[in-house]
């Protein structure tokens, strides 16, 4: 595609329940990133895949997040027991990794609302 | 990348003006750094990049400056216009383990005033 795309754009959910976002990098970025932004404040770093090897959880705030890369492409954020605290803006970026350094490409993100 | 969750600092500035955003990089390692520019509503865009082997680049309107010594980044927007009212995010590659480790700055919110 000619961007990042993510799915759901918008979610309302209830205290409790499970939610699973979505994400569609550029096609032949190999590097796909998961951030949350709460309101008025910077990128938190979440999860970090890059081609085959171990993708980076350290930023993972909790055992209720987790995160899957199927086939080196779409990415799924899952959020188990959601939390009101979990209520963000949910960012997903991927790059084509160089030598030189990467820019990474940003979606339009998934306002997640926990009610 | 990593980045605190902290608010965000503010920047007013009144249209016509020049615009300076600054931010201080962790890394002195880091090799390559890059501006973004995050619209209220949308994900961060590129707005312009810059090598450890270089101290200044200019774009359209933007200049970005580097300092390595004192591991110092700035933007430079000249004749600020309502449209570049967003927070502006800078970000320093280094490669860790063989792979381009990305750590973002916390941002500053651009107003500009009318």
């Amino acid at each position: 595609g000619a961007g990042v795309s993510q799915s759901p754009s918008n979610k309302v959910t209830e205290k409790g329940k499970d939610v699973e976002l979505r994400c569609d990098p550029i096609s032949g970025h190999t590097a796909l990133y998961w951030y949350r932004q709460s309101l008025g404040q910077g990128l938190e770093f979440l999860i970090y895949f890059q081609g085959n090897s171990a993708p980076d959880k350290s930023g993972l705030p909790s055992d209720r997040f987790s995160a899957e890369r199927t086939g080196g492409s779409v990415s799924t954020l899952t959020i188990q027991r959601t939390q009101q605290e979990d209520s963000a803006v949910y960012l997903c970026a991927s790059s084509l990794v160089t030598l030189g350094g990467e820019t990474q490409y940003f979606g339009p993100g998934t306002r997640l609302l926990v009610l | 990348g990593e980045s605190v969750g902290l608010h965000l600092p503010t920047l007013s500035v009144q249209e016509g003006d020049n615009s300076i955003i600054n931010c201080a990089y962790s890394n002195s390692a880091s090799d390559y750094f890059i501006w973004y520019k995050q619209e209220s509503g949308k994900g961060p865009q590129f707005i312009i990049d810059i090598r450890s082997n270089m101290d200044k680049r200019q774009g359209q309107r933007v200049t970005v400056l580097l300092n390595k010594t004192v591991k110092h980044l700035s933007l430079q927007i000249a004749a600020t216009q309502p449209g570049d009212s967003a927070v502006y995010f800078c970000a320093e590659n280094n490669g860790v383990g063989g792979y381009q480790k990305v750590t973002f700055g916390i941002g500053t919110k651009l107003q500009v005033i009318p």
